[in-house]
């Protein structure tokens, strides 16, 4: 069991790039969510999916894409990075409905965009 | 008031001590409340439930206070491998998923 890996771990953007950063999961967990961590500012919600199909916004959602098409994947999409999106980013996974007060993070991607 | 608020920190301890983290929540609706460890440029995880009569896992103590929106966590005999930033965390209600976090409290316990 691999849990919840992302890729890639570490990118430098110019900005106006655009990328998608990578989550899977293979705990057949429904819920499925992006956060940014920055300093000084905690964890913050980006976009969150409750099943394949179904995206919603979370606290701070301008500048990123997502979608769901399989239970596996959540790919978090920058369209035109800009130097505020720096920040490292955590996909977490959950059981929606359940327990979905455990939430299993993944490793982070540290995002630079100059 | 923002709705999850930690002590800011930073904490340094000597081995052996008891140190309390306190976090306080805005939204009186909130169900569900969590203390997450966060080790440095590593991914969160969930140190323990807080539940309302209150609960303890070895040296850990986590304790809920409704009425004053307060929640708290408390370790005892502090180890080396305690160091880290401890993240208060809340469920708010009407939510099945969504969690808030408080920004941290990092602690380093010296030798």
């Amino acid at each position: 069991n691999a849990g919840v890996t992302q890729t890639p771990k570490f990118q430098v953007l110019k900005t106006g790039q655009s990328m998608t950063l990578q989550c899977a999961q293979d705990m057949n967990h429904e819920y499925m969510s992006w956060y940014r961590q920055d300093p000084g500012m905690g964890l913050r919600l980006i976009h969150y999916s409750v099943g394949a199909g179904i995206t919603d916004q979370g606290e701070v959602p301008n500048g990123y894409n997502v979608s769901r098409s399989t239970t596996e994947d959540f790919p978090l999409r920058l369209l035109s990075a800009a130097p505020s999106q720096t920040s490292v980013y955590f996909c977490a996974t959950g059981l929606a409905g359940g327990n979905t007060d455990t939430q299993y993070f993944g490793p982070g991607t540290r995002l630079t965009v100059l | 008031r923002k709705e999850v608020e930690q002590d800011p920190g930073p904490f340094n301890v000597p081995e052996g001590a008891t140190v309390a983290f306190n976090c306080t929540y805005s939204n009186s609706a909130s169900q569900s409340f969590f203390w997450y460890r966060q080790d440095c440029r590593k991914e969160p995880k969930l140190l323990m439930s807080v539940y309302s009569s209150g609960n303890e896992d070895g040296r850990f103590t986590a304790q809920l206070n409704r009425a004053s929106q307060y929640i708290s966590l408390l370790i005892r005999d502090s180890k080396l491998s305690d160091s880290a930033t401890y993240l208060c965390v809340v469920k708010s209600g009407g939510s099945n998923y969504k969690l808030t976090f408080g920004k941290g409290t990092l602690l380093t316990v010296n030798p």
